[in-house]
């Protein structure tokens, strides 16, 4: 069926170290997915997205890699900023119009 | 600002009282989305509507919850006798799907989201 998890609900970082978020997904015909930032009190705002005819994408401090055989997908973040403090949440959709959110993973940045 | 705004931000009700949420979404956008988010926990998709086309709802959507898009621009969600399992934030988002003729509508990822309604129900 559908669903998106992560490994770990948390992860801590020292302030400038690279940070990687993994999650996994379930549903094989999954052809899309993204990530999401939550600030605390805010909606979610979207990072970067992924098709499934790719395996990494790269953005601005920000890179995603899926890998389709384990169904696994991954957030990486470059210089590790405060600001980056949040929870951030994949998502996937299967070309339709339903995005289906994971449980999230809460990032802090030690200073 | 043209983001997508929602009202109230906070509602505290008590059990069984009607509430309304509103949501005005990005103006171009032919997409709307409402979601529920319980603490901890990621959005959970609750309905869809293509302009004024209600096209999905989800099984949380119980018949206590209606969703209305009149004209195809703002977007209300009531819940009627609210019970305690309720309380949550109710997320709207808004999108701009292309359609390409003979195909399914491909999804241009990215939801536009508001800041949230929070419900709490004592």
């Amino acid at each position: 069926g559908e669903s998106v998890g992560l490994h770990l609900p948390t992860l801590s970082v020292q302030e400038g170290d690279n940070s990687i978020i993994n999650c996994a997904y379930s549903n094989s015909a999954s052809d899309y997915f993204i990530w999401y930032k939550q600030e605390s009190g805010k909606g979610p705002q979207f990072i970067i997205d992924i098709r499934s005819n790719m395996d990494k994408r790269q953005g601005q401090r920000v890179t995603v890699l899926l890998n389709k055989t384990v169904k696994h997908l991954s957030l990486q973040i470059a210089a590790t900023q405060p600001g980056d403090s949040a929870v951030y949440f994949c998502a996937e959709n299967t070309g339709g119009f339903k995005t289906i959110f994971g449980a999230g993973t809460r990032l802090f940045v030690k200073a | 600002d043209t983001g997508v705004s929602q009202d109230p931000r906070h509602k505290i009700t008590k059990r069984g009282q009607n509430v309304t949420f509103r949501c005005d979404p990005i103006s171009e956008h032919n997409r709307l989305y409402w979601y529920r988010q319980t603490l901890g926990q990621g959005p959970e998709f609750l309905t869809y509507f293509q302009n004024e086309a209600q096209l999905e709802k989800s099984r949380l959507l119980s018949d206590r919850f209606s969703a209305e898009r009149p004209k195809g621009s703002f977007s209300t969600l009531e819940i009627q006798r609210t019970e305690q399992g309720d309380s949550a934030m109710y997320l709207c988002a808004s999108s701009l799907g292309f359609w390409t003729s003979g195909s399914i509508p491909p999804n241009t990822g990215e939801l536009f989201f508001g800041e949230g309604s929070r419900l709490t129900v004592l």
